[in-house]
């Protein structure tokens, strides 16, 4: 089984619609983070979480909410999906416990919003 | 400027070619440094990290020059596998947060 999973992988959704991204990962790690690659803009932080009652917005938060309702789990919402929110999002897991800064990456989710 | 900087290419090489990849990043904070490698529609995944003194993983090797503010990452004896876009990473200080370039695409051809 893979270590850090994200669902759905493909999403299509209209424009106004509320939709959430879901991430978990069994590799026991206490940051997670969220990220959206455009092509030509490379890969934007949009929330992180040093634990689980920690949450702070990364570069490109607004419009995105995050909730970490376990140290296994970081969702991302956009309350209301608009055209420009169509990228593919990655969730990604890192060890600081440990000193190791090296982070750890889903599988993505490509939506599509219309 | 971007906070880190790379070639988008693409670069072209055949087979068995040796070819490099250079990243500035504008950060002098910035402690840590990795090279990740990204397949087509795929997520990233570390290639290596990048020590002061310079490093080696089999045909792969990494520099960093500080004063300059440089990363490279040389690519020997290229395989067809190895075609992907190379991404530069650079941490921001002690915030346990990374910087990726926009990488570099990589098309090794028979």
């Amino acid at each position: 089984d893979a270590d850090v999973t994200q669902t759905p992988r493909n999403r299509i959704t209209k424009t106004g619609k509320r939709i959430m991204l879901e991430c978990s990962q069994t590799k026991g790690h206490d940051r997670m983070y969220w990220y959206r690659q455009d092509p030509g803009l490379g890969l934007r932080l949009i929330y992180y979480s040093f634990d689980v009652k920690d949450i702070n917005k990364g570069e490109i938060s607004d419009g995105y909410s995050v909730s970490r309702q376990a140290q296994a789990k970081f969702s991302l919402s956009l309350e209301s999906a608009i055209p420009n929110q169509t990228a593919l999002y990655f969730c990604a897991t890192s060890d600081f416990r440990t000193g190791q800064e090296t982070q750890y990456f889903g599988p993505g989710t490509r939506l599509l919003v219309l | 400027r971007k906070e880190v900087e790379q070639d988008p290419g693409p670069f072209n090489v055949p087979e068995g070619a040796t070819v490099a990849f250079n990243c500035t990043y504008s950060n002098s904070a910035s402690q840590s440094f990795f090279w990740y490698r990204q397949d087509c529609r795929k997520e990233p995944k570390l290639l290596m990290s990048v020590y002061s003194s310079g490093n080696e993983d089999g045909r792969f090797t990494a520099q960093l020059n500080r004063a300059s503010q440089y990363i490279s990452l040389l690519i020997r004896d290229s395989k067809l596998s190895d075609s992907a876009t190379y991404l530069c990473v650079v941490n921001i200080g002690n915030t346990g947060k990374l910087i990726f370039g926009q990488g570099t695409t990589l098309q090794v051809k028979p």
